[in-house]
């Protein structure tokens, strides 16, 4: 069975530039949740999405979006991209909507924002 | 609101000697616990979680915490080393009756020595 599954794994981006993150859950998951986690510190909290709902907002700019699909699947966007958006994104799926049930991790896209 | 203190950033053992990683938390609730480990390029696992029942939790790989609600620590322990172990670990919290975003602590890197 496949586990989370996130895309691009790495990526270079300019600063000003807007990038797309995509995240598919595992087979089932309803929930989907993104993390920021910048190098040498714990993942932050972004978004929760459950049954195509934003259930929860980290304090993040606006300049962070995301959406879930039918399939569940979801995309994280982050406009204007800044020196400081360089960070390992993570996307979670969990199978209910409560956050402090069990999260499965995919491996992350590192962004490189230079 | 809720927080999470990982007391080290560091910490280094010999190969078959006890593992305590610390963890204290603030929550104005009932919190659910988590620990999860991050191996090198690989996503984030769970290893156990405390949810109000038992206050000591066991989890995978030998690993168990207790939950300690006078002294609000919830720390990782193990009675005996693996190199495998080497690995960044992560305390989480949530509040359950709230369903707040869940927060990680800023990790311990475990260094295991031969």
């Amino acid at each position: 069975d496949a586990g989370v599954t996130q895309s691009p794994t790495h990526l270079i981006k300019t600063r000003g530039q807007h990038v797309t993150l995509r995240c598919s859950p595992i087979s089932g998951h309803k929930s989907v949740s993104w993390y920021q986690q910048v190098l040498g510190q714990g993942p932050q909290f972004i978004f929760q999405y459950y049954e195509k709902e934003e259930r929860g907002r980290g304090n993040f700019p606006d300049r962070f979006s995301a959406r879930q699909f039918p399939n569940y699947s979801s995309e994280l966007n982050v406009n204007a991209l800044l020196l400081g958006d360089s960070a390992l994104y993570l996307c979670a799926s969990s199978f209910l909507s409560r956050m402090n049930t069990e999260a499965f991790f995919g491996q992350g896209t590192r962004l490189t924002v230079v | 609101a809720q927080s999470v203190t990982q007391l080290d950033s560091h910490v280094s053992v010999s190969e078959g000697t006890p593992v305590l990683l610390r963890c204290n938390y603030s929550s104005s609730y009932s919190p659910s616990l988590f620990w999860y480990v991050q191996h090198p390029n690989k996503g984030l696992q769970l290893l156990l979680k405390y949810t109000s029942a038992a206050t000591l939790v066991k989890g995978i790989n030998g690993f168990e915490a207790e939950f300690k609600k006078s002294e609000t620590s919830f720390h990782l322990t193990k009675p005996s080393a693996h190199m495998s172990d080497a690995a960044e670990y992560f305390c989480v919290v949530s509040d359950v009756e709230r369903d707040d975003k869940i927060i990680f602590g800023k990790g311990t890197r475990l260094h295991i020595l031969p």
